[in-house]
């Protein structure tokens, strides 16, 4: 089984429509991160969770929230969807040296 | 903050040739690198890392380096294949003990003709 799962995989949703993105991971890690990437412009970060009480903003977090239900679960939220949040988003837990483990994705498309 | 710059976007090789991606960053207390390797309708996968005590490290095809006084480091690929076509992502950040924040790089499009 894959350490760290995203669901759904794709999403197709219209403007003004309230999403969430989940991830779960089994490899007992306390940091999770939450990503997004567009085309030439790699990988930017949205949201990060150090353990279950810590949530941080990160470089692109406007329309956006995020819960850390368990330590193996880090929910994305999108309150009211734009079609400028059209992206692949993925979930990553960190290692020890902070090397990433990174989810499947979901690509998300906003109508 | 960091700022990681990662050059060429493009790159494209006939199998068999070696293939060379850089990477310059900004921030000097960085100290962790890794390189991942992102294949198609999947997430990004470490395939080697670097950490500031040591200027290269190698695993079998891949090779990593590192100059810290010029702030950049390198990923080499040997005898490439058709199977590494794929985006290359550099990174950098402070490991154990540090910020745990990664910057990346924006991506390399390594295409590799059979």
């Amino acid at each position: 089984d894959a350490d760290v799962t995203q669901t759904p995989r794709n999403r197709i949703t219209k403007t003004g429509k309230r999403i969430m993105l989940e991830c779960s991971q089994t490899k007992g890690h306390d940091r999770m991160y939450w990503y997004r990437q567009d085309p030439g412009l790699g990988l930017r970060l949205i949201y990060y969770s150090f353990d279950v009480k810590d949530i941080n903003k990160g470089e692109i977090s406007d329309g956006y929230s995020v819960s850390r239900q368990a330590q193996a679960k880090f929910s994305l939220s999108l309150e009211s969807a734009i079609p400028n949040q059209t992206a692949l988003y993925f979930c990553a837990t960190a290692g020890a040296y902070n090397e990433q483990f990174f989810g499947p994705g979901t690509r998300l498309t906003v109508l | 903050g960091e700022n990681v710059e990662q050059h060429p976007s493009t790159l494209s090789v006939q199998e068999g040739d070696s293939a060379v991606i850089k990477c310059t960053y900004s921030d000097s207390a960085s100290n962790y690198f890794p390189w991942y390797k992102q294949e198609l309708g999947k997430g990004p996968q470490l395939i080697i890392d670097i950490r500031s005590n040591v200027g290269e490290k190698k695993d079998q095809r891949i090779a990593v380096t590192l100059n810290k006084t010029a702030k950049h480091f390198s990923l080499h690929i040997t005898e490439t294949q058709p199977e590494d076509s794929a985006v290359y992502f550099c990174a950098a950040s402070m490991g154990a003990g540090g910020s745990y924040i990664p910057t990346f790089g924006r991506g390399t499009s390594l295409i590799v003709h059979p």
